[in-house]
């Protein structure tokens, strides 16, 4: 049974430069949400999709955006890069009929900005 | 939006040791969850809580949905405990969860 998948591991981009990052969801799951990790922070909530549309949205700004695929795998796209992008972004998916059920996250992609 | 506050912020322990880890919400919590972040950057879940006690192996949590409050309890700690530890929950049925800074626990040998 595999897990979320994240890719690239590692990325280095430089200010103004443009990313996209990957995740393929756990096997049965159809909801995808992804989570910025600053260093030594907790994970924040950057958007949720399902059904290929986003249904949630946290405090970031619209440099963020992303995107769902009908076989359920996301991206995530900033654009015009800042220093204070570089974190880890993570991908959680999860089973939307099942609202209480916990999320299964990817081992993340460590965003480097310079 | 809601605020989750962990403590302590860091925390050592020899080998076998014992250790609880608190989290407070400031607002009710449905989905309650905590993590383990190895030093890897992995990030797994070890317990959905909303209320009541589970236990899984040497690891424990207790929510007090009234009281709005949870404590992870790991019993006979070993070095691969190591990381840090999330609590995680949102206002609602919903999937945006609110992480609080976490616990990072080290287990010496």
């Amino acid at each position: 049974d595999a897990g979320v998948t994240q890719s690239p591991t590692h990325l280095i981009k430089t200010r103004g430069q443009q990313v996209t990052l990957r995740c393929s969801p756990k096997s049965g799951h159809d909801t995808v949400s992804w989570y910025q990790q600053a260093l030594g922070q907790g994970p924040q909530f950057i958007f949720q999709y399902y059904e290929e549309e986003e249904r949630q949205r946290g405090n970031f700004p619209d440099r963020f955006s992303g995107h769902q695929y009908p076989n359920y795998s996301s991206e995530l796209n900033v654009n015009a890069l800042l220093l204070g992008d570089s974190a880890l972004y993570l991908c959680a998916s999860s089973l939307r009929s099942r609202i209480n059920s916990p999320l299964h996250f990817g081992n993340g992609t460590r965003l480097t900005v310079t | 939006g809601i605020q989750v506050e962990q403590s302590p912020p860091d925390l050592i322990l020899q080998e076998g040791a014992n250790s609880t880890l608190r989290c407070n919400f400031s607002d009710s919590v449905n989905n309650l969850q905590w993590f383990h972040q190895n030093p890897w950057g992995q990030l797994i879940n070890l317990f959905y809580i909303p209320s009541g006690t589970k236990q899984n192996g040497r690891l424990s949590a207790t929510t007090v949905a009234t009281e709005r409050y949870s404590l992870l309890y790991i019993s006979s700690s070993q070095t691969t405990d190591s990381g840090v530890y999330f609590c995680a929950g949102p206002p609602g049925s919903n999937y945006k969860l609110t992480f609080g800074k976490g616990t990072l626990l080290t287990v010496n040998p």
